[in-house]
């Protein structure tokens, strides 16, 4: 199964942009990668997904580089609220049985005043 | 409103007892999934369900056990063969299971306690 890497702890200033990398060197061609957030002792929110290209919606955006090796999510304006612990994850086996997704350890962001 | 609702919040129980862990959606949603979390740890996957009646095993199943008798419902067992099951446990469920997009809305969470 693939699996992600992400470091461990980032701190971002408030109102600027917030960059979370990812490394999935191993993803598979139809295994898609997702984001979500969790704040603390909350079920996890989903931000967004993308296969191949980059994508945009009102939280976020995910950049997906060519060879699909690495993704970067980005908060083009960080606020207080977004300080919690974000997952990269891969989806994998989709359409079958063995539809399943596999999460990390993720990346606690901090966002500061 | 539709959602995913676990219950309950938090869950006492000493060692040796089997515990039941409840998770039902109205989200007409075909999957499910149970994840485990412990303090400062991403999800683990325990048990997932694409459709009633079937279920697989997850990367940590060993000491629990799962249902899906029912579409809405996919109640969760720590056994007693569970070594440390003192842990945060998260239930999940996502619509249709093709290749198309769909989110995975997740519950509340269950704090469970083994004292």
């Amino acid at each position: 199964d693939a699996k992600t890497t992400q470091p461990p702890s980032m701190d971002c200033a408030e109102g600027r942009a917030a960059n979370l990398p990812c490394n999935h060197s191993t993803i598979s061609g139809n295994e898609y990668v997702y984001w979500y957030r969790q704040i603390h002792s909350q079920g996890p929110q989903y931000i967004i997904h993308g296969l191949k290209n980059n994508e945009t919606n009102e939280m976020a955006s995910l950049i997906i580089t060519e060879d699909r090796k690495s993704s970067t999510l980005i908060l083009p304006h960080a606020t207080l609220r977004d300080t919690a612990v974000y997952y990269c994850i891969v989806r994998v086996g989709p359409g079958t049985s063995y539809d399943k997704v596999i999460f990390g350890p993720g990346t606690s962001l901090s966002v500061i005043p | 409103d539709g959602g995913i609702t676990q219950s309950p919040k938090y869950l006492f129980r000493k060692e040796g007892q089997n515990v039941t862990l409840s998770c039902e959606q109205n989200l007409n949603h075909d999957a499910m999934y149970w994840y485990r979390q412990d303090p400062g740890q991403g999800l683990r996957l325990i048990y997932y369900s694409q459709i009633v009646n079937d279920f697989q095993k997850g990367d940590i199943a060993e000491g629990y056990s799962v249902s899906r008798e029912k579409k809405e419902s996919f109640p969760l067992t720590v056994t007693s063969a569970q070594k440390n099951p003192t842990a945060f446990y998260l239930c999940a469920s996502r619509s249709g299971t093709g290749l198309t997009y769909n989110e995975q809305f997740f519950g509340p969470g269950t704090r469970l306690t083994v004292l």
